[in-house]
């Protein structure tokens, strides 16, 4: 399968706890993309890398969360000291930088659902 | 703010008959509009794309939506409802710049009754 995949699927924390995730992007995908997905609510946009540069933040990641992508190829979004209101999934998704003016397909993963007790 | 807005949280149809799925996008410059289909325990799925060229856009599984700029509306529509199109829908817009970042609606749940 040569889609995005994320790993865990699913993740049960304590609070207080740190959890990381990993998002492996389409292999030629230079962009990429985090979302977060509440209870019935649609995804808001969280951050985005162009190759290994994160390019923007949105005010939603605090400064619990820290996103990485070290090598341009997959990336990491860990959370510190989880709190309840942490529980959503977190979504990923890649795309190929847009040509000016355009827009680019962003394809997602299935998700990382994670729950704080 | 950059938003869209789904009218409607939950729509029942039977299978077979049509489907019309409301969608509004606020403008303030030429967007791009976007439908995606979220499947139980599934990624987002794109189901159709408009981005400036033909008003009446045409995407999988037979699903169409109409750009009217007038109404700021981008409603998806089947004409025939199936089993398998019970999903979550989510109409998104994207006004492009340099993140190209996705503003989701929140959402429509489609049930479709045998």
């Amino acid at each position: 399968d040569t889609g995005v995949s994320q790993d865990p699927r699913h993740k049960i924390t304590k609070r207080g706890q740190n959890v990381t995730f990993r998002c492996d992007p389409i292999s030629e995908h230079n962009r990429l993309y985090w979302y977060r997905q509440t209870l019935g609510q649609g995804p808001e946009f969280l951050t985005y890398f162009q190759n290994e540069a994160q390019l923007e933040k949105s005010r939603l990641l605090s400064d619990r969360f820290s996103a990485e992508r070290p090598k341009g190829s997959f990336s990491t979004l860990e959370i510190q000291r989880t709190e309840q209101g942490d529980s959503a999934m977190y979504l990923c998704a890649s795309s190929l930088v847009p040509m000016a003016g355009g827009q680019n397909e962003q394809f997602f993963g299935p998700g990382t659902r994670l729950t704080v007790l | 703010a950059q938003s869209v807005t789904q009218l409607d949280s939950h729509v029942s149809v039977s299978e077979g008959t049509p489907v019309l799925l409301r969608c509004n996008y606020s403008s303030s410059y030429s967007p791009s509009l976007f439908w995606y289909v979220q499947h139980p325990n599934k990624g987002l799925q794109l189901l159709l794309k408009y981005t400036s060229a033909a008003t009446l856009v045409k995407g999988i599984n037979g699903f169409e939506a109409e750009f009217k700029k007038s109404e700021t509306s981008f409603h998806l529509t089947k004409p025939s409802a199936h089993m398998s199109d019970a999903a979550e829908y989510f109409c998104v817009v994207s006004y492009g710049g340099a993140t190209n970042k996705l503003i989701f609606g929140t959402g429509t749940l489609l049930a479709v009754q045998p």
